[in-house]
């Protein structure tokens, strides 16, 4: 099947910074990547849809100014979290959609990224 | 988006069949059934989808019901490794720009 990853896999910062977490579809253009939030034992948040080549559509409660996304190529997505918190340490995951499934569809997930701001 | 019921946990014994419950009453014609996994401290896995008819791939298999009111998520022998969160989705590609709106799932434990 098709491969998402994400890096980093894991990292930590300080309170007050900016943490950018890449997504890649490692074998096929994505004109679509999503990306999601997951707190400790609760389920997956979608936090928005990030289009290739313009802006994101962000989920109602979702600050889209202190969640960047940048969909800059078919196969890149970059979201970052600015003037990070405590509150924002979480599990962040990405996922994209195989173009030409529009009926079956079928999303590939990356790994996630664990976020832990200190 | 149409909203699905899980039980929150089960447990299974390695080697076993299981059958993974999903009530969507008030699913629509055109909603698919969509079934993820999510192992520990890992991104979703893809497991099966259908429509209406029973469905089986390499993973599990799908059994729809006639009234496409429940469906469920069988795996045949379950391993140590099957051992995950089970999500059951319903999915419309027409106005949804293909998001998908995960609920609780099940936990599903296997015993050795």
């Amino acid at each position: 099947g098709a491969v998402v990853s994400q890096h980093p896999s894991w990292v930590i910062c300080k309170s007050g910074t900016s943490v950018k977490i890449e997504c890649r579809s490692l074998d096929f253009q994505a004109t679509t990547m999503f990306w999601y939030r997951q707190f400790p034992k609760q389920s997956l948040m979608l936090m928005a849809t990030s289009n290739e080549g313009s802006k994101a559509t962000y989920e109602q409660g979702v600050e889209k100014d202190k969640f960047l996304i940048n969909h800059a190529s078919l196969t890149l997505s970059t979201l970052t979290v600015t003037s990070a918190h405590p509150e924002d340490s979480s599990f962040y995951i990405c996922s994209a959609r195989v173009p030409g499934s529009r009926d079956s569809y079928e999303q590939y997930f990356g790994p996630g990224t664990r976020l832990t701001v200190t | 988006d149409a909203k699905t019921t899980q039980p929150n946990s089960m447990e299974s014994n390695e080697e076993e069949p299981v059958h993974l419950p999903c009530n969507h009453s008030t699913i629509s014609g055109t909603d698919y059934i969509h079934w993820y996994r999510q192992l520990p401290s890992q991104g979703p896995e893809y497991v099966i989808h259908g429509l209406t008819s029973n469905v089986n791939n390499r993973m599990a298999s799908l059994a729809i019901a006639e009234d496409r009111k429940s469906s469920t998520l069988i795996l045949h022998r379950a391993t140590l490794r099957d051992a995950a969160v089970y999500y059951c989705i319903l999915f419309n590609s027409g106005g949804s720009n293909y998001k998908l709106t995960f609920g609780k799932g099940t936990l599903l434990t296997v015993n050795p």
